[in-house]
Formats: structure tokens, sequence, C-alpha cells
């Protein structure tokens, strides 16, 4: 078990670019879930995968925002013409679902910052 | 829609006191809670997981209870140590849903 594994750890853009994050949840984990977290405050809930379909997607995810998984794997989040209000922690859970109740374990998350 | 709430908001105090992180919670049709531990700038790591029909779960210094009538659980930590400096979430999936829904955590500061 070799944890939630995200990359880049860093990313510095500027305003109006386009970036792309990276979530290898871990092996057999069949949910993926992503979060947004700003300093101070708990992380927020973005959208959650279960195998390759996106079954969730919260109204924070705007249309710049798409995420996928294919094969069931691992997980993009792509963020276009990115604003300053995007700055924020990129966090990447996985958990086991078979009959539910199992915990979420994440990533060490993606810090992106909008110059 | 599912609130969550924590207090206080940060804590500070000397090595080897026990002490009490508190989470409550607006909706009680919760299946599970959970607490997270989150260093400075670094991703959470799961502490413990209460089912709804627990009432309590250990693991070494650490206690979680849950009431769930009256929406609240607690994080007692034991002998605190240093180390145990950190930022204390708690989470319950919100309503009907799989998302978790997070407290603003607890900033706790163990000072040596």
């Amino acid at each position: 078990d070799t944890g939630v594994s995200q990359n880049p750890r860093h990313k510095i853009t500027k305003r109006g670019q386009n970036v792309t994050f990276r979530c290898d949840p871990i092996s057999e984990h069949n949910r993926l879930y992503w979060y947004r977290q700003t300093l101070g405050q708990g992380p927020e809930f973005l959208t959650y995968f279960q195998n390759e379909a996106q079954l969730e997607k919260s109204r924070l995810l705007s249309d710049r925002f798409s995420a996928e998984r294919p094969k069931g794997s691992f997980s993009t989040l792509e963020i276009q013409r990115t604003e300053q209000g995007d700055s924020a922690m990129y966090l990447c859970a996985s958990s086991l679902e078979v009959e539910g109740n199992q915990p979420q374990h994440f990533g060490d998350g993606t810090r992106l910052s909008i110059l | 829609k599912q609130e969550v709430t924590q207090i206080p908001a940060a804590l500070s105090v000397p090595e080897g006191e026990n002490l009490v992180l508190n989470c409550s919670f607006t909706d009680s049709a919760i299946y599970n809670l959970q607490w997270f531990r989150q260093d400075p700038g670094k991703g959470l790591t799961s502490l413990l997981l209460i089912q709804s029909s627990q009432r309590e779960q250990t693991s070494g210094r650490l206690n979680a209870s849950l009431d769930k009538s009256s929406g609240r659980s607690t994080l007692y930590i034991a002998a605190s140590q240093p180390g145990d400096s950190a930022t204390y979430l708690c989470a319950v999936p919100d309503t009907g849903r799989r998302a978790l829904t997070f407290g603003s955590g607890t900033r706790l500061q163990v000072q040596p």
C-alpha cells in the first residue's frame, strides 16, 4: 500500500493558463474524490468517481474544471483559463467502497498558485 | 445541507496535558464520522473512523466518541506530545451522499 499519490506537489502559473493535476489512488480502490482546500478552511468536495464513472459534481466545479478517470485507475483534474480565485490546495482521496462506511485516504495535495 | 463546526479553532497546551477537541454536525442522519490530522502544507491523515452504530473508537492515545442524537463527536488526546501539534479535522458524509463535509479544524500547538 503506497498511499494516494498526487503530482505535481506545487504548480505556479499565470492567470489564464491551463493546468492539469494527476492523482494515483491506492490500488484496487474503486472510489476517487477531488477536494479543494483554501487557507484556514476544511476541504470542500469537488467531484467523485466510482471506477471510471463520474457520479457527482459539486456546484463549485465550474465549466472551466474537468475531471477524468480513464480505465478507473488514475485521475486527472484540469482547470482551463485559470483565475486568481483558483489558488488553493487540490486534494485527492480514494476509498474501497464495497458496502459503504470505508475511510477515505488522502494524498498530499497539489498546491496551485495563480500569479 | 450538512454543516460541521469545530470548537475551539485553536488550542495551545503544555506537553503532557489531556485534551478534548469538539465537533458538531447539523444532520444526525450520518453513517460514519472521520477524524483527520493535517500537518502544515500536507494532506490529511486518517486517524479514526466511527461507524454510526458505534459510540467510540480508540487508537493509541486517541479516543473518539460519537453521539448521533445530539450531533456531536469528541476527540480525546491523552498525554499530549509536541509531535501532536497539527490541525485536526472532523468530517461526515453529506446527507445522502458519499462526499465528506469538513469542519474548519482545530489548530493544536503542544508546547514542550
